[in-house]
């Protein structure tokens, strides 16, 4: 799996959009962007994943650049509760037998400040 | 709830004793991991069921740890021997699929501490 890299941390303020770095910028065509965010003393909660089309749901939205080095989680209006790890994954989305499991690194910390 | 639950949520021990933690996946989710997640670290994968099935060891699961998923439901992870590398928060995930993607749902952790 290709690896991600993240700042560390970030800070937001409350109501307005949070934006998430990652740069991936050896990821194969193969591999699909995930972000997960882990909140304090609980598991890592799925977010969204992509290819290389944007995609939106209800909890945020993922820009991925046309070359695909590159992505951003944004969190249209950050509440108190955004506040967590937030991890950006690169992996092989095709059934193989050492695929199946994800490679987290350090993440970025993001605190959002009332 | 329908979620993934883990017991116990807490565990002190001794070093040199050991322990053993249990994780409920969701009720149709075929697959099922262990993490291992150290402080300021992100969780690093331990294992992977796919049913009762145990497919893939991770090169940290040494000859003391030992998972079981009998009868593709349940999952327990022992530990023998503990040390006190050992302490960590243990997460488990569960997921449905045959291939492909698969949205892994994880449980809140069992935290560790070996004194």
């Amino acid at each position: 799996d290709a690896k991600t890299t993240q700042p560390p941390s970030m800070d937001c303020a409350e109501g307005r959009a949070a934006n998430l770095p990652c740069n991936h910028s050896t990821i194969s065509g193969n591999e699909y962007v995930y972000w997960y965010r882990q909140i304090h003393s609980q598991g890592p909660q799925y977010i969204i994943h992509g290819l290389k089309n944007n995609e939106t749901n209800e909890m945020a939205s993922l820009i991925i650049t046309e070359d695909r080095k590159s992505s951003t989680l944004i969190l249209p209006h950050a509440t108190l509760r955004d506040t967590a790890v937030y991890y950006c994954i690169v992996r092989v989305a095709i059934s193989s037998g050492s695929a199946r499991q994800l490679t987290f690194g350090s993440g970025t910390q993001l605190t959002v400040l009332p | 709830d329908t979620g993934v639950s883990q017991n116990p949520r807490h565990k002190i021990t001794k070093r040199g004793q050991n322990v053993t933690f249990r994780c409920d996946p969701i009720s149709e989710h075929n697959r099922l991991y262990w993490y291992r997640q150290t402080l300021g670290q992100g969780p690093e994968f331990l294992t992977y069921f796919q049913n009762e099935a145990q497919l893939e060891k991770s090169r940290l699961l040494s000859d003391r740890f030992s998972a079981e998923r009998p009868k593709g439901s349940f999952s327990t992870l022992e530990i023998q021997r503990t040390e006190q590398g050992d302490s960590a928060m243990y997460l488990c995930a569960s997921s449905f699929g045959t291939g492909g993607y698969n949205e892994q749902f994880f449980g809140p952790g069992t935290r560790l501490t070996v004194l």
